[in-house]
């Protein structure tokens, strides 16, 4: 059973669009991340939200946090060529660090 | 000041061979983490370490061992490498007081 489970899996948008990716769990947490992983390359930390329905901007993209602390969302506006990569969301319990299936987005220019 | 470190970058290793995959950090983090992620699939953890000497099963611990003798280092060995450990491995830490991970940039490994 995966802790995390986020939609759409993969994504494909035209350079200029907005879009909205997804972290769901049935399970409460004090906090949760967002990383992008490029090609190639360890993930690397975008946000992290604290607070039940908490919103955090980052230039274009905009992260939320689920009132009851189940879930968070991504919005970015206007995408472009740059954002294409994989979005992760992690939790940590306890010591461990738990990460969501991911979302593969693609920017065509 | 080069973060966390992963060698070899690339690997391809026989079915009953073993290896260890490096990972060296030099950011004085007590939190050492090894992940494995398999094609389009997000992060799985095999083993972490909150210090030296002490080390801990994740997720997906089977066919791996651990050790942490020192806070910077935090070697993964694959004993009997089996198909099925085909993935790319990434080592992340992270301090004490700070939930930000810093990772490597990984090691891709086949084994054939």
């Amino acid at each position: 059973t995966q802790l995390l489970e986020q939609s759409p899996q993969f994504l494909s948008i035209q350079e200029g669009e907005n879009l909205t990716v997804y972290c769901n769990s049935s399970s409460v947490f004090s906090s949760l991340q967002w990383y992008r992983q490029e090609p190639g390359e360890g993930p690397v930390l975008l946000v992290t939200v604290v607070t039940g329905g908490e919103v955090k901007k980052l230039k274009r993209l905009t992260f939320q946090f689920g009132d009851a602390r189940k879930d968070s969302s991504l919005h970015i506006t206007a995408a472009q060529p740059g954002d294409t990569g994989l979005y992760l969301c992690a939790v940590n319990t306890g010591n461990q660090f738990y990460f969501g299936t991911g979302t593969s987005l693609t920017v065509i220019p | 000041n080069a973060g966390v470190t992963q060698t070899p970058k690339f690997r391809i290793l026989k079915i009953g061979q073993s290896m260890t995959l490096q990972c060296a950090q030099d950011m004085n983090h007590n939190y050492m983490y090894w992940y494995r992620q398999d094609p389009g699939m997000g992060l799985k953890l095999i083993y972490y370490s909150v210090g030296a000497g002490i080390t801990d099963k994740g997720e997906v611990p089977n066919g791996y061992n651990v050790s942490r003798s020192t806070t910077e280092d935090f070697p993964l060995r694959l004993e009997l490498a089996a198909p099925s450990q085909t993935s790319v491995y990434f080592c992340a830490s992270r301090g004490q007081h700070n939930e930000k991970l810093f990772f490597g940039s990984g090691t891709q490994l086949s084994v054939l």
